[in-house]
């Protein structure tokens, strides 16, 4: 198993553009999470997905945002009209679910331009 | 309004030291967790708590849940350069509906050599 893996790396885009982020998660875990982290910030929950069900999305920050998990295995996370606030590192991880610890993905840096 | 205080925000200290991190909140949580975070990279799971008044060892660290699993700290003896980096806690809320953990913003640390 090789862990949680977020593609791209990194994401320049300019302002106004569609951007799609990729999410494969450790294939046993059946919750998958997104969160977004800026500079000097703690990660902000966004969303969730307990297979392929999206069980909380009211913390998404507009709605420029959205999740799916078509199969409850990977997951896309695609923010429309892009702004320069939303230049970040988003986040995505992995569980079993209740008090077992998350196993994050080394992230897509996003640059919006 | 942050749900998890950590403290302090910045810490540097030279290599041998002993240091504690905390992490404060007015609510309850069903577990918490501590992550370590490089730069450019995702958090990695250190140690989950469920029991108030729980310590764990992780060699040199040790985290303890407060009795009213409303705090917790990080304390880290004879401090190493390979130590260095962004140490952040994380809660579920009792009840608290999302499944999604709330991170604090996290302690950076930097141990010289």
């Amino acid at each position: 198993d090789t862990g949680v893996s977020q593609n791209p790396r990194h994401k320049i885009t300019k302002r106004g553009q569609n951007v799609t982020f990729r999410c494969d998660p450790i294939s046993e875990h059946n919750r998958l999470y997104w969160y977004r982290q800026t500079l000097g910030q703690g990660p902000e929950f966004l969303t969730y997905f307990q297979n392929e069900a999206q069980l909380e999305k009211s913390r998404l920050l507009s709605d420029r945002f959205s999740a799916e998990r078509p199969k409850g295995s990977f997951s896309t996370l695609e923010i429309q009209r892009t702004e320069q606030g939303d230049s970040a590192m988003y986040l995505c991880a992995s569980s079993l679910g209740g008090a077992v610890g998350y196993t994050f993905g080394s992230g897509t840096r996003l640059t919006v331009v | 309004t942050q749900l998890l205080e950590q403290s302090p925000q910045f810490l540097s200290i030279q290599e041998g030291e002993n240091l504690t991190v905390y992490c404060n909140s007015s609510s309850v949580f069903s577990s918490l967790q501590w992550y370590r975070q490089e730069p450019g990279e995702g958090p990695v799971l250190l140690v989950t708590v469920v029991t108030g008044g729980e310590v764990k060892k992780l060699k040199r660290l040790t985290f303890q849940f407060g009795d009213a699993r409303k705090d917790s700290s990080l304390h880290i003896t004879a401090a190493q350069p390979g130590d260095t980096g962004l140490y952040l806690c994380a809660g579920l809320i009792t009840g608290g509906g999302a499944d999604g953990l709330t991170f604090g913003k996290g302690t950076h640390l930097i141990i010289q050599p």
